[in-house]
């Protein structure tokens, strides 16, 4: 079984802030980790993916996340926000071996205040 | 390349009726998968298709149905519907070949409204 959790529904960080999204895994097999972004009305876009390399993980627009498996942890992070990146994010993971099911996150929706 | 794409954008059914969503899969993809996402949550995952058969399956009732064609393109038919149908329903291809890749594109979506 595999499993998500986000922590935080909702977060707020200033122009130029340090963006942190929280996503703790569950999974019983290694899992694959991603985080994707999706807009108002618009479908999902990979942000970035962990595929069992490197730990640290950088992704488009910025992003990165660092894989910590001692702490279930793959937390979604950016330097400077810009007002762009305001949208849902959501973390998500799959089992390796088996049909490629992925298990999302409920979602954090950030906003990026001026 | 061609994205995955999705029709309709947006339909209206009524309780009991039955609706028919179609997707197509990126140019290269083999494998489409199928995902509910009401509002306010992330997307449920309903099946998967590979080789015209179903090759995995979420908690959705048999109402839900599927099917995936020679050139991978796909439908997902819903029975019975019901006012908690109501929904985004979002389509995923990838390549099953690709092993350990698990990258799923996704297209933007039909809205589904049960009145």
């Amino acid at each position: 079984a595999q499993s998500v959790t986000q922590l935080g529904s909702h977060v707020s960080v200033s122009e130029g802030a340090l963006v942190l999204l929280r996503c703790n895994y569950s999974s019983s097999v290694p899992p694959y980790l991603f985080w994707y972004v999706q807009y108002p009305n618009q479908g999902l876009q990979l942000l970035l993916k962990y595929t069992s390399a490197a730990t640290l993980v950088k992704g488009i627009n910025g992003f990165e996340a660092e894989f910590k498996k001692s702490e279930t942890s793959f937390h979604l992070t950016k330097p400077s926000a810009h007002m762009s990146d305001a949208a849902e994010y959501f973390c998500a993971v799959s089992a390796s071996g088996g049909y490629q099911k992925v298990t999302f996150g409920i979602g954090t929706k950030l906003q990026v205040i001026p | 390349e061609t994205g995955v794409t999705q029709s309709p954008t947006h339909l209206i059914k009524t309780r009991g009726q039955q609706v028919t969503l179609r997707c197509s899969s990126q140019s290269g993809h083999n494998t489409v998968s199928w995902y509910q996402q009401a509002l306010g949550q992330g997307p449920q995952f309903i099946f998967q298709y590979y080789r015209e058969e179903e090759n995995g399956r979420g908690n959705f009732p048999p109402r839900f149905s599927g099917l995936q064609f020679p050139n991978y393109s796909s439908e997902l038919n819903v029975n019975a519907l019901e006012l908690d149908d109501s929904a985004l329903y979002l389509c995923a291809s990838s390549d099953i070949r690709l092993a350990g890749e698990h990258e799923q594109y996704f297209g933007p979506g039909t809205r589904l409204t049960v009145t």
